[in-house]
């Protein structure tokens, strides 16, 4: 079974709008942390924003903000006021504590901004 | 501040061929490092994963084989390539932790294509 699901294979959002990329997980751990990375064309991967399962606010990081929903196992990655430099990949990903340091990626949804 | 380095960037070679991929970190101790593939427009599969120096997990079966023959240094080998390697290779460590909330980082990666 999947244990990071992204639905949106790719989407379009116009310069300076706000966009919601989406991000379910399944885990049984209590513990566990929730990370976004972006990957441009290039293909370096950069860490983004993370959220812990015990966290009582959502973790913001600039123009990122992380829409925790714990009950529904959602951890949607929002980005406010688009630039074209956000054109990239991005993945959501899942640390375990039960399983040491390693991430779980999904399949990553790819973002294209228009301007 | 730690670095990453990650090389070749690209790499061609024909089936059947050895490979050896290094990556090397700078500015931290005894971190965690792994190797990760990923397929063209997919996510990372982890390969291998290494907490200390000579222990390296690996985990998918495969031609594939993994090394850290000191703290910061992590080398990725094959002893004879398939066409099912090609893909892009990328090297991330992260701090020590029992908890969650440390990222991994990542190098530039090394597009292997096999021919």
């Amino acid at each position: 079974a999947q244990k990071i699901t992204q639905t949106q294979p790719g989407m379009f959002v116009q310069e300076k709008e706000a966009v919601t990329l989406d991000c379910t997980y399944d885990t049984s751990d209590p513990s566990y942390g929730l990370f976004w990375y972006k990957q441009p064309s290039s293909g370096e991967m950069i860490f983004l924003i993370y959220q812990g399962s015990y966290d009582q606010q959502n973790a913001t990081e600039g123009r990122y903000s992380l829409n925790f929903q714990k009950a529904r196992k959602s951890a949607n990655l929002v980005i406010s006021a688009s630039q074209l430099g956000d054109s990239a990949m991005y993945f959501c990903a899942m640390r375990e504590r039960n399983q040491g340091g390693k991430l779980i990626f999904g399949q990553g949804t790819e973002l294209s901004v228009k301007p | 501040s730690q670095t990453i380095h990650q090389w070749p960037a690209t790499l061609v070679q024909p089936v059947g061929s050895p490979l050896s991929l290094e990556c090397t970190v700078e500015g931290t101790s005894n971190p965690n490092l792994y190797w990760y593939r990923q397929a063209a427009g997919r996510g990372l599969q982890l390969l291998f994963y290494s907490v200390g120096i000579g222990q390296i997990s690996s985990e998918v079966p495969q031609n594939l084989s993994a090394s850290r023959p000191q703290d910061r240094q992590f080398i990725l080998s094959s002893k004879k390539l398939l066409l099912s390697d090609s893909g892009f290779y990328l090297c991330a460590w992260s701090v020590q932790s029992k908890g969650t909330n440390q990222p991994q980082h990542f190098g530039d990666g090394t597009r292997l294509s096999i021919l």
